[in-house]
């Protein structure tokens, strides 16, 4: 079946710090892949999205690249604030219709 | 603001009873998800609606059941509480039924409290 992992966080960096979070995944077919973030006391908002290998996805400074090859669709920014502070989670979609979520990891970004 | 509402944002009660969550699509989408957030489980999904049809079970109790009316709003209907119950519960939607590029935009959540 479909499976996702993400690095266990929690990550805590300084603002203006570099980021990556690491998700790679197991599928069958072709999935669509995506990243989440859910601040805090709120739901879950999509960050970005890539349907293709190769494809990059970006938004707000955040980026990713879906790796076919590596199964791998990593989260990346160059330089974080304090307002990044959030849980993402890197998420699949395959033709099965339901997104299959990793776990999710905590990011705390210190002034 | 994803366009997707969920009624009510917290939910108090005790074990053993019911409870209906409630959910409103964006406009013009026809499928609706639902999916469970608890700190031991994480982001679970369990039922998908399109046009009022039943199209994909996850991992869904059988204590739990979901319906999507005639004008599009889904219900999430669980029974029987039990403390191992509460969590976030998240409703998504998206245009289509089987479309695996579409964005499920998700609502702000509901709260569920077991006691």
């Amino acid at each position: 079946g479909n499976s996702v992992t993400q690095m266990e966080g929690p990550v805590t960096l300084s603002e203006e710090a570099f980021l990556t979070i690491n998700c790679t995944y197991t599928a069958t077919g072709y999935p669509s892949l995506f990243w989440y973030v859910q601040y805090p006391g709120e739901g879950l908002q999509l960050l970005l999205k890539a349907t293709k290998a190769d494809d990059k996805g970006s938004n707000k400074g955040f980026e990713a690249t879906y790796r076919k090859e590596t199964t791998s669709f990593h989260l990346e920014k160059g330089s974080v604030q304090v307002s990044d502070s959030a849980v993402y989670f890197c998420a699949l979609r395959s033709a099965g219709n339901m997104l299959t979520f990793g776990g999710g990891t905590r990011l705390m970004v210190k002034p | 603001d994803s366009g997707v509402t969920q009624t009510p944002k917290h939910l108090i009660t005790a074990t053993g009873q019911r409870v209906t969550l409630r959910c409103s699509p964006r406009s013009g989408d026809l499928s609706v998800y639902w999916y469970q957030q608890s700190l031991d489980q994480g982001l679970q999904f369990l039922i998908q609606y399109y046009n009022g049809e039943e199209r994909a079970k996850g991992n869904i109790l059988e204590r739990f059941s979901a319906q999507q009316f005639p004008d599009l709003h889904s219900e999430l209907n669980l029974s029987s509480l039990e403390l191992g119950d509460s969590a976030l519960y998240f409703c998504a939607s998206s245009p289509r039924v089987a479309a695996s590029t579409d964005t499920q935009y998700f609502g702000p959540g509901t709260r569920l409290t077991v006691l």
